[in-house]
């Protein structure tokens, strides 16, 4: 079966320019988290949907990073005016169940983003 | 904060080689923990986890078990495959007060594993 799927798989940005990145979870799962994940580093929480609401931004690094779920499906990760230090590879995860029920997390490959 | 701390890599073994990559973590509350692999070019995959105290988790040959006393839950495995080769990531999971929760990852041991 289909799973977690992240468009596009590689992005390179100029500096300061936006980036949209896409995530296709897995049909019905109400979970869905973004990581990112620096070069050499495990992955950082970003931010939490469940269905459509964002329950959780805590992990933004700054007000330059935007999430959205409109529909409780899809989800974008944008990123306005990157900077050197937005480059890591952006993890979308999604899950059956609620966060902290045990349902397990499937991943998708990632968006490695470059600003240059 | 919750914190998770896992040996730094690269673990280099022959093929056949008893497997430990340890694991200890820092949390307010009652956490799950889970070890993740991700191997080259593929996305992460749950490998095993422990919800409670002194509960093993186990698959694919590895094992790990949850120690409280320790905080600790270290890799093991009894003999390593070429295939095993990867990025392991140990994590936690607290559900604190919010009702819900989210992993939290240690930076990852990246395993080589030679014929």
């Amino acid at each position: 079966g289909a799973g977690v799927s992240q468009s596009p798989r590689y992005k390179v940005a100029k500096r300061g320019q936006d980036v949209a990145l896409r995530c296709d979870p897995i049909s019905g799962h109400v979970s869905l988290f973004w990581y990112q994940q620096a070069l050499g580093q495990g992955p950082e929480f970003l931010t939490y949907f469940q269905n459509e609401a964002q329950l959780d931004k805590s992990g933004l690094p700054s007000d330059r990073f935007f999430a959205e779920r409109p529909e409780g499906s899809v989800s974008t990760l944008k990123i306005q005016r990157t900077q050197q230090e937005d480059s890591a590879v952006y993890l979308c995860a999604s899950s059956l169940a609620l966060a902290g029920e045990d349902s397990p997390l499937h991943f998708g490959n990632g968006t490695r983003l470059t600003v240059t | 904060g919750d914190s998770v701390t896992q040996m730094e890599g690269p673990v280099t073994l022959s093929e056949e080689a008893f497997l430990t990559i340890n694991c200890t973590y820092t949390a307010t509350g009652y956490p799950s923990l889970f070890w993740y692999v991700q191997y080259p070019g593929e996305g992460l995959q749950l490998l095993l986890k422990a919800t409670k105290a002194d509960d093993k988790g186990s698959n694919k040959g590895f094992e790990a078990t949850y120690r409280k006393e320790t905080t600790s839950f270290h890799l093991e495995k009894g003999s390593v495959q070429v295939s095993d080769s990867a990025v392991y990531f140990c994590a936690l999971s607290d559900r604190g007060a919010t009702g819900y929760s989210t992993l939290t990852f240690g930076k990852g041991t990246m395993l080589l594993v030679s014929p």
